[in-house]
């Protein structure tokens, strides 16, 4: 079956120390989606990065990366000199390919790390 | 290009009736999912909604139920309301393309009293 871990429940760091969120993950399929997204506290859950399963390069986008290793099923997220606007609940999320085109709707989330910068 | 739309915001009911809420995606977008958020279960996939036929389902009772009319408007609709019921409920949108991300609104909290 699916499933999302990401086992920090909180994390709480002085701004401008980087902060890695890890998250692993399980499935059966070997084409699949990973995802990661934000929601601040106006609840609103903020796209981040679409990774698909046949695509292992890290990606760096600003302050953020990440490292994305199936042989441990892994896809962390890394914030480099974290900022107060930083705090959120960060997710991590899974989806297996659509058996037709266009369908990614049934998208599995872990339970969310709870990143708190502080000044 | 605006966003996904959710009205109402804030809702509050009592125990046993029922609530509509309602979810504009995206203009273009024509996949709608309904998610529940909510302390203990975290999000969980609700359902999805393509070209006015649902086209995935979650594990929630026939309480919970949706529609979509044709310019890909949706609606949520959950009867007889529980306590547990009370949660964030999140719409997102996505277009037709294999790769296509979905995109959240800011949700409707429901509390039920």
């Amino acid at each position: 079956a699916q499933k999302v871990t990401q086992a920090q429940t909180e994390i709480s760091v002085v701004e401008k120390e980087d902060v890695t969120l890890d998250c692993v993950y399980e499935t059966r399929d070997t084409t699949y989606y990973l995802f990661w997204y934000k929601q601040p506290p106006s609840g609103e859950l903020v796209f981040l990065i679409r990774r698909n399963s046949f695509d292992e390069q890290n990606e760096i986008s600003g302050r953020y990366s990440w490292n994305f290793q199936k042989s441990t099923s892994s896809f962390n997220f890394t914030i480099t000199a974290s900022q107060v606007v930083d705090s959120a609940v960060y997710f991590c999320a899974l989806s297996e390919a659509p058996l037709y085109g266009g369908s990614q709707g049934n998208l599995i989330f872990g339970k969310g790390t709870k990143l708190s910068v502080k000044p | 290009k605006a966003g996904v739309t959710q009205t109402p915001r804030y809702l509050i009911k009592t125990r046993g009736q029922q609530v509509t809420l309602s979810c504009s995606p995206i203009s273009g977008h024509r996949s709608v999912s309904w998610y529940q958020q909510t302390p203990g279960q975290g999000l969980q996939f609700l359902f999805e909604y393509f070209s006015e036929t649902q086209r995935n389902k979650g594990n929630f009772p026939g309480r919970f139920s949706g529609r979509q009319f044709s310019n890909s408007r949706s609606e949520m609709n959950v009867s007889t309301l529980e306590l547990g019921d009370s949660a964030l409920y999140l719409c997102a949108s996505k277009g037709d393309g294999y790769t296509d991300t979905q995109y959240f609104g800011p949700g409707t909290r429901l509390t039920v009293l």
